[in-house]
């Protein structure tokens, strides 16, 4: 496609649910980006992918959350056990290449009950 | 601690103002600062500076860094309405991999 495509645009769930949220990066980037972003905090990273590889894990908040990357293309982000305090917008981007910019999704909004 | 400040927090200017946004850092191996413009949703790319001094430009928006005194600009000359946003400043932080750090963002509101 020709933009960063996330869905759900919306996911509201009960506490102690479980979550999936997908990215499908521009076609051709080899880098794929998750952040997080608060009411009133900046963005925060969460995990990058190389190809299928995560070299780097180290925003991962918690063992409930994980993410995978398949076919070099499509990202999930699963959280597991949902908290309250996992209610924000999760932000999906991608790059060309490693230190190139990085263009955004229009995110998913997640709302914990 | 990695950090990436940005001011004012928010501004609020009438159309036809220039405006200059401020972002400062503090990061380790530094490699490039990026500004992109948030309005609802997607924060869009606008500017990536890796050479200190010199001014890179798009129509009234310029963008400098100063990567001896650890901060850039943002300016935007004849604002209009279109403008208001919330404008973040992230910075590639070094080594293996390609996170940015991301500033808490400067929210402008251009009224008419």
């Amino acid at each position: 496609g020709a933009g960063v495509s996330q869905s759900p645009s919306n996911k509201v769930t009960e506490k102690g649910k479980d979550v999936e949220l997908r990215c499908d990066p521009i076609s051709g980037h080899t880098a794929l980006y998750w952040y997080r972003q608060s009411l009133g905090q900046g963005l925060e990273f969460l995990i990058y992918f190389q190809g299928n590889s995560a070299p780097d894990k180290s925003g991962l908040p918690s063992d409930r959350f994980s993410a995978e990357r398949t076919g070099g293309s499509v990202s999930t982000l699963t959280i597991q056990r949902t908290q309250q305090e996992d209610s924000a917008v999760y932000l999906c981007a991608s790059s060309y290449r490693g230190f190139q910019p990085q263009h955004f999704g229009d995110g998913t909004r997640l709302s914990i009950l | 601690e990695d950090k990436v400040v940005q001011s004012p927090l928010s501004l609020v200017v009438h159309e036809g103002d220039t405006v200059t946004l401020n972002c400062s850092y503090e990061v380790t191996n530094f490699r490039s600062l990026l500004w992109y413009k948030q309005e609802k949703k997607a924060p869009t790319f606008l500017f990536m500076l890796t050479s200190s001094g010199i001014e890179k430009k798009s129509g009234r928006l310029s963008s400098i860094l100063d990567n001896k005194e650890l901060f850039s600009i943002l300016n935007i000359t004849a604002t209009q309405t279109g403008d208001s946003a919330v404008y973040l400043c992230a910075v590639f932080y070094g080594g293996a991999t390609n996170k940015l750090i991301f500033g808490t963002g400067t929210l402008l509101a251009v009224q008419p």
